[in-house]
């Protein structure tokens, strides 16, 4: 099994600042399997990047992903407040898929 | 527009099974994979499997294997979930989705497993 391991666990951080989110896993993975998703509180998850880097359809390109084999990156340019929120990664190229155990953005 | 609506609210006794359902719209049913995804309380995404809708073919982690069984139904673009010998750790959320990367998700359906 592929584990991601996402850090830091929470990042604090303030509206306008650059957040950079990362993601290393286990063994290499092909990125094009490779994506990112935001959840909120009492909601569903958001596809932001799929490919490593691809944004999803109506996503601001304030988010950008990056990487490849075992080291990823989310990095959302400049935070708004809409942006806190947990992110996850998520693999598809081995079974079973697999998610990070998410990076918490909190305001500071 | 793509919508995925999800089955309501399940309360289930230990060893019972629960079967939740997905309806799709906004697009043709068969042309994307359908991906399942639970949440415990407070906890992180976990994978369930897919199914190819066109074919039927699904695929499932080890973890759950003779457990869960994913079906649909073409004709309603419906599809379907179930989870068997339910203990207290399958209480969570679960979500379907369209697309193996999740471009989509339904509302999510809570299932709570309680004695």
């Amino acid at each position: 099994e592929i584990v991601l391991t996402q850090s830091p666990g929470t990042l604090s951080l303030s509206p306008g600042e650059r957040a950079t989110l990362s993601c290393r896993a286990s063994q290499s993975i092909n990125s094009i399997y490779l994506a990112w998703y935001q959840q909120k509180p009492g909601q569903t998850p958001r596809l932001l990047i799929f490919g490593a880097s691809i944004r999803a359809t109506g996503i601001p390109d304030r988010f950008s992903g990056s990487g490849s084999g075992t080291d990823f990156t989310l990095t959302i340019s400049r935070l708004e407040p809409d942006d806190f929120a947990v992110y996850y990664c998520h693999q598809y190229d081995g079974s079973p898929y697999t998610f990070g155990q998410g990076t918490k953005l909190e305001i500071k | 527009q793509v919508h995925l609506v999800q089955s309501g609210a399940e309360m289930k006794k230990p060893g019972a099974s629960v079967k939740v359902s997905c309806k799709t719209s906004g697009y043709t049913f068969t042309s994307y994979d359908i991906t399942w995804v639970r949440q415990a309380t407070g906890q992180g995404l976990e994978w369930m499997g897919w199914m190819k809708p066109n074919s039927g073919d699904t695929k499932y982690p080890q973890k759950l294997q003779g457990r869960v069984t994913m079906t649909r139904n073409t004709s309603i673009g419906t599809a379907y979930m179930e989870l068997s010998s339910l203990t207290s750790e399958d209480t969570g959320v679960y979500y379907c989705a369209r697309n193996i990367r999740g471009d989509i998700w339904g509302q999510g359906t809570l299932v709570t497993v309680s004695s």
